[in-house]
């Protein structure tokens, strides 16, 4: 099963807001609320940001949201800080046999 | 505060089988509803989720690995490992052990460093 979509790249600069969308079907991200994001830094483990859509782990800040409308579910960063920097992925459940979906991950750059 | 390590072999040779082992500290494997899994990334790319296993050894796999793909667990270790059989260039990746969030198989909470596996003889 083809992965999740999300945009290879997007930018921002320190206290704006940025947002990465993350594409799939009915059967995943549209069809159940279990999307979760990870954040990665370079040479670093995915850290856990957001699970079920909306939901913080403790300890992750604030600035850090989740939502979703439709098949899309959107990861927002506000206020922008330069350890924001790094790749963000987005998973998800499907009703598939894979089970779990992972997106190809989103690029963020801080001007 | 659950910390899991990967260890293994740096270089598997091609058609040879990949043996991955994950030490979990600060928490017990047996005994609790948690599935514990695996989940790669090929040098530049993307996540790819392998497969999961409870104490119970009750398994989940990703059905593209599925047929080369063996995951157990070993409670009085309190360890889980992966054995992918017939390897290829296409399976050199960083190997990630992980923990599944009592939400399910789509949320890992806590994430091994991983272990670059190189497949080349």
């Amino acid at each position: 099963q083809s992965a999740l979509t999300q945009p290879a790249s997007v930018s921002g600069s320190p206290g704006q807001s940025i947002t990465i969308s993350c594409t799939g079907t009915t059967s995943d991200v549209g069809g159940y609320n279990y999307v979760s994001w990870y954040q990665q830094h370079p040479g670093k483990a995915p850290k856990l940001m957001i699970y079920d859509v909306t939901n913080r782990p403790s300890g992750v800040s604030t600035r850090f949201s989740g939502s979703k409308s439709g098949n899309t579910a959107s990861l927002t960063i506000s206020g922008l800080q330069a350890e924001d920097e790094a790749d963000y992925y987005c998973g998800s459940y499907t009703s598939t046999n894979t089970l779990v979906l992972f997106g190809g991950g989103t690029k963020l750059t801080v001007l | 505060q659950v910390q899991l390590q990967e260890s293994g072999p740096g270089l598997v040779k091609p058609s040879e089988t990949l043996p991955l082992t994950c030490t979990v500290s600060g928490g017990s494997i047996s005994g609790s509803t948690f599935y514990w899994g695996w989940i790669r990334q090929p040098p530049g790319k993307g996540l790819e989720w392998i497969g999961s296993v409870h104490y119970s050894a009750n398994s989940y796999y990703n059905p593209s690995l599925k047929t080369r793909v063996t995951i157990s667990v070993d409670t009085s270790k309190n360890q889980f490992s992966l054995k992918l059989s017939s390897v290829t260039a296409a399976d050199t990746a960083v190997y990630y052990c992980v923990r599944h969030g009592d939400r399910g198989l789509w949320v890992s909470d806590f994430w091994g460093q991983g272990n670059l596996v190189t497949v080349s003889s």
